[in-house]
């Protein structure tokens, strides 16, 4: 089975550009997350989706990203216009449902850096 | 809120040494523990977890005890190997009801050299 997958494994931009970071979750997950590490720091949520609905977007720093995922398969996260400091490693995780703690899967992560 | 707290890195051991990365964490109610790991060039991986106070998680030799008393999750191994050397992250989870966000420490790179 495959795991998560996450496109461009790198990307460089200049700020004020557009990004478009993609995550395919593991196949037959309602749940997924995007996380982003900044500078070393800690892993920071952004937000979490249960099929194609936004669960949780507490985590969104401000309305330059957008989230979508079309009919509750894959996702897209975009960053318009990119700034500085939104360089770092975005993660998207996929996990299953139920009520009972089900294990997040990460993908390998997009590194974005704008210039 | 909640809050993880991990012990600076880099972490460099002799193989075969005794690991230990500290952790604690500040939360209400009653979290879920967890540690994940980070080998070069892959995503993260689940290491081990503990769900309520005094389990023990455990995974490739690796420990963990969720010290409620203590609020810590400290990771130990007895005897590491090179093929060890990652970035480790605590974190901490709601796990009731609808699956919910992990919070992470910073994250602590281990280095193990022969």
């Amino acid at each position: 089975e495959a795991g998560v997958t996450q496109f461009p494994s790198h990307s460089v931009i200049e700020k004020g550009q557009t990004v478009t970071l993609r995550c395919d979750p593991i196949s037959g997950h309602d749940n997924l997350y995007w996380y982003r590490r900044v500078m070393g720091k800690e892993i920071k949520f952004l937000l979490h989706f249960v099929k194609e609905s936004k669960q949780d977007e507490s985590g969104m720093p401000n309305n330059r990203f957008l989230a979508e995922r079309t009919g509750g398969t894959y996702s897209t996260l975009k960053v318009q216009p990119a700034e500085l400091e939104d360089s770092g490693v975005y993660f998207c995780a996929s996990g299953a449902s139920g009520y009972s703690y089900n294990e997040q899967f990460f993908g390998p992560g997009t590194r974005l850096t704008v210039l | 809120g909640n809050s993880v707290t991990q012990m600076e890195g880099p972490v460099t051991l002799s193989e075969e040494a005794f690991l230990t990365i500290n952790c604690t964490y500040t939360a209400t109610g009653y979290p879920s523990l967890f540690w994940y790991v980070q080998y070069p060039g892959e995503g993260l991986q689940l290491l081990l977890k503990a769900t309520k106070a005094d389990d023990k998680g455990s995974n490739k030799g690796f420990e963990a005890t969720y010290r409620k008393e203590t609020t810590s999750f400290h990771l130990e191994k007895g005897s590491v190997q090179v093929s060890d050397s990652a970035v480790y992250f605590c974190a901490l989870s709601y796990t009731t009801g609808t699956a919910s966000k992990l919070t992470f420490g910073t994250g602590t790179r281990l280095q193990v050299t022969l």
